[in-house]
């Protein structure tokens, strides 16, 4: 099946840094890739998805200045977390979905960020 | 209501129980249902497709009650590795973008 890619696996940040997440599909080409985030013992929560080309649309109630989405390329997704702060230790990951509706995603294998 | 609801459990069995998880969901229009197994700190993984005629895949049995809108998973002789959260998953009708539910726990123990 196909691949998706995540860098980093995990992060230790100070407050107040950014931080960059790659999402990239190893083997296949992502027009869209979805970005998720999850806190411990809930649900994962879209957050964004990401369009090649074009702007990211973002869910209800996430700031786009705040987790910066850039899909430069049919193969790479980036989400940065800017001045993160403690509140934004989740675990980030990303997915592009299969070819149609009725098709599964391909998860990569997600970005644990803890902020101090 | 939510789109996707599970009970969060935790299930906690025995070896070689035969234990049920129930998926509601909320649009009738949705297309297509996925199980997914989530491990500790690691990214969801496919368990199985559901299809409205029931698929069985070894000990795991997935159905589809479209009419009652629910899907539900059987995993007969639990064994000790089954010990994850199981993620109900719906594609609504005319989008990629899937909906999860928040999962269900299961806990086997010796």
């Amino acid at each position: 099946g196909a691949v998706v890619s995540q860098h980093p696996s995990w992060v230790i940040c100070k407050s107040g840094t950014s931080v960059k997440i790659e999402c990239r599909s190893l083997d296949f080409q992502a027009t869209t890739m979805f970005w998720y985030r999850q806190f411990p013992k809930q649900s994962l929560m879209l957050m964004a998805t990401s369009n090649e080309g074009s702007k990211a649309t973002y869910e209800q109630g996430v700031e786009k200045d705040k987790f910066l989405i850039n899909h430069a390329s049919l193969t790479l997704s980036t989400l940065t977390v800017t001045s993160a702060h403690p509140e934004d230790s989740s675990f980030y990951i990303c997915s592009a979905p299969g070819t149609s509706a009725t098709d599964t995603q391909y998860f990569g294998p997600g970005t644990r960020l803890t902020v101090l | 209501r939510k789109e996707v609801e599970q009970d969060p459990g935790p299930f906690n069995v025995p070896e070689g129980a035969t234990v049920a998880f129930n998926c509601t969901y909320s649009n009738s229009a949705s297309q297509s249902f996925f199980w997914y197994r989530q491990d500790c700190r690691k990214e969801p993984k496919l368990l199985m497709s559901v299809y409205s005629s029931g698929n069985e895949d070894g000990r795991f049995t997935a159905q589809l009650n479209r009419a009652s809108q629910y899907i539900s998973l059987l995993i007969r002789d639990s064994k000790l590795s089954d010990s994850a959260t199981y993620l109900c998953v719906v594609n609504p009708g005319g989008s990629y973008i899937p909906t999860f539910g928040r999962g269900t726990s299961l806990i086997v123990h010796p």
